[in-house]
């Protein structure tokens, strides 16, 4: 099984600041990962797919890259909505999903 | 529009089993795979596999297998996923979730990804 791992667990952060997050993957996924966005109560929402593809209606401050077993999620200038869980998945090897982000507001 | 529902919260004993279902609409049912995943409280999602609707066709997670089995009735497009032998550890909120497909150069294709969701069934295990 692919383990994935992000970091960090929990990121502090003002509206306006810019967020990087991290997924590691235990072995290589290509391309084939996924960022979701997760609400309290919610189901989680398709931010990024094949590591960089933004999904239909995602605003363009929403950003990935990375390849292999490295990746990172980026938001330019966080909004208020943007806080939230974020989670990283992959589909090179069965499906798995990523410890989360918590990203709060400082 | 897309829209999946699930149906309402279960609470079951240890040792019985559960059946879900997620009812679409404004899409078409056929095309699509339907994938379940399930968030324990407090913590991440976990996969537990796939249906194709057209043919039934079913693909499961191995930490599950022999005890999950997902079905669809085309006929009112709903997607089901039972799971037997509840356990403790099974309190969980189950979503089913589309399967993003994207254009290929002449055709269609899934992807493993899931760009639609149901709003989650809270199943509670309890003695």
């Amino acid at each position: 099984e692919i383990v994935l791992t992000q970091s960090p667990a929990t990121l502090s952060l003002s509206p306006g600041e810019r967020a990087t997050l991290s997924c590691r993957a235990s072995q290589s996924v290509s391309s084939y990962l996924a960022w979701y966005q997760q609400k309290p109560g919610q189901a989680p929402r398709l931010l990024i797919y094949d590591s960089s593809n933004r999904a239909t209606g995602i605003p363009a401050r929403f950003s990935g890259s990375g390849s292999g077993t490295d990746f990172t999620l980026t938001i330019s200038s966080l909004e208020p909505e943007d806080f939230a869980v974020y989670y990283c998945q992959q589909r090179s090897n069965w499906v798995t999903f990523g410890g989360g982000t918590k990203v709060e507001i400082k | 529009q897309v829209q999946l529902v699930q149906s309402g919260a279960e609470v079951k004993k240890p040792g019985a089993s559960v059946k879900v279902s997620c009812k679409t609409s404004g899409y078409t049912f056929t095309g699509d795979y339907m994938h379940w995943v399930r968030q324990a409280p407090g913590q991440g999602l976990e996969w537990l596999g796939w249906i194709n609707p057209k043919s039934g066709e079913t693909n499961y997670a191995q930490k599950f297998q022999g005890r999950v089995t997902m079905t669809r009735d085309t006929s009112i497009t709903t997607a089901y996923l039972e799971l037997t032998r509840l356990r403790s550890d099974d309190t969980a909120v189950y979503f089913c979730a589309r399967d993003l497909s994207l254009k290929g150069a002449s055709t269609w294709y899934g992807t493993d990804y899931f760009d639609s969701w149901g709003q989650g069934t809270l199943v509670t295990v309890s003695s």
